[in-house]
């Protein structure tokens, strides 16, 4: 069974970096696709990105300030948000998925503070 | 991007009952639909892909079904287990993105 684990700071301060990763279990990382999403408190749910062994993809509302990269010889993969605010504070999920999402982490909460 | 509108935003309803959950895009969408099922504190759950197939364990209550830009997602007997937040997530065009949200609540 796929899993996958968030991981990262809980709190970051206005204006500096988000990192967060993503560890990969019970399934290879090799041949598939890796998306960022994100929920904020009384919001819906926004797509990030994604990442795979050849691309990568960010959402146009937030590719200036984000990147992701793929790290197969750990199995996990991370996401950097640049120069955040407090509308960046949201649970913040990985998910395998080409068109559709099927296996999610639980979801980690950064807040902007 | 492509909008995903859902209705209703919440519906109250009783365990047995039937609920149907809509989702119109802004503009037509291939096949590339997907909905979700999230409850707090959870990892979010696909429930249904390609506008209409069932993913691997998910229970036969739920179906979705629909085309161009409106589909629809139904639980046919609405179990405890229901309660739920869902949402629809069209996939044909980057970004990837999802409707509001409709709340399922216990009547």
């Amino acid at each position: 069974q796929v899993q996958l684990r968030e991981s990262g700071p809980g709190l970051v301060r206005p204006s500096e970096t988000l990192s967060l990763t993503c560890a990969v279990s019970g399934g290879s990382i090799r041949g598939y696709r890796w998306n960022w999403i994100r929920q904020s408190a009384g919001k819906g749910l926004e797509w990030i990105g994604r990442v795979d062994d050849s691309e990568t993809i960010y959402n146009p509302s937030l590719k200036s300030r984000v990147a992701m990269s793929l790290d197969t010889s750990r199995s996990q993969f991370s996401l950097q948000v640049r120069s955040v605010t407090a509308a960046d504070t949201a649970f913040y999920y990985c998910a395998r998925g080409t068109a559709a999402a099927d296996y999610w982490g639980q979801g980690t909460l950064v807040t902007v503070s | 991007d492509i909008q995903m509108t859902q209705s209703p935003s919440s519906v109250s309803a009783s365990v047995g009952d039937r609920v149907t959950i809509t989702c119109r895009a802004s503009r037509a969408i291939g096949p590339w639909l997907a909905w979700y099922q999230v409850k707090p504190g959870k990892a979010p759950k696909l429930l249904i892909h390609v506008i209409s197939s069932l993913q691997s364990g998910v229970s036969s209550r739920f179906s979705g079904s629909g085309s161009g830009t409106d589909f629809t997602l139904t639980i046919s007997s609405l179990q405890p287990e229901d309660f739920a937040t869902y949402y629809c997530q069209q996939a044909d065009r980057f970004p990837w993105t999802f409707g509001q949200g409709t709340r399922v609540e216990i009547k």
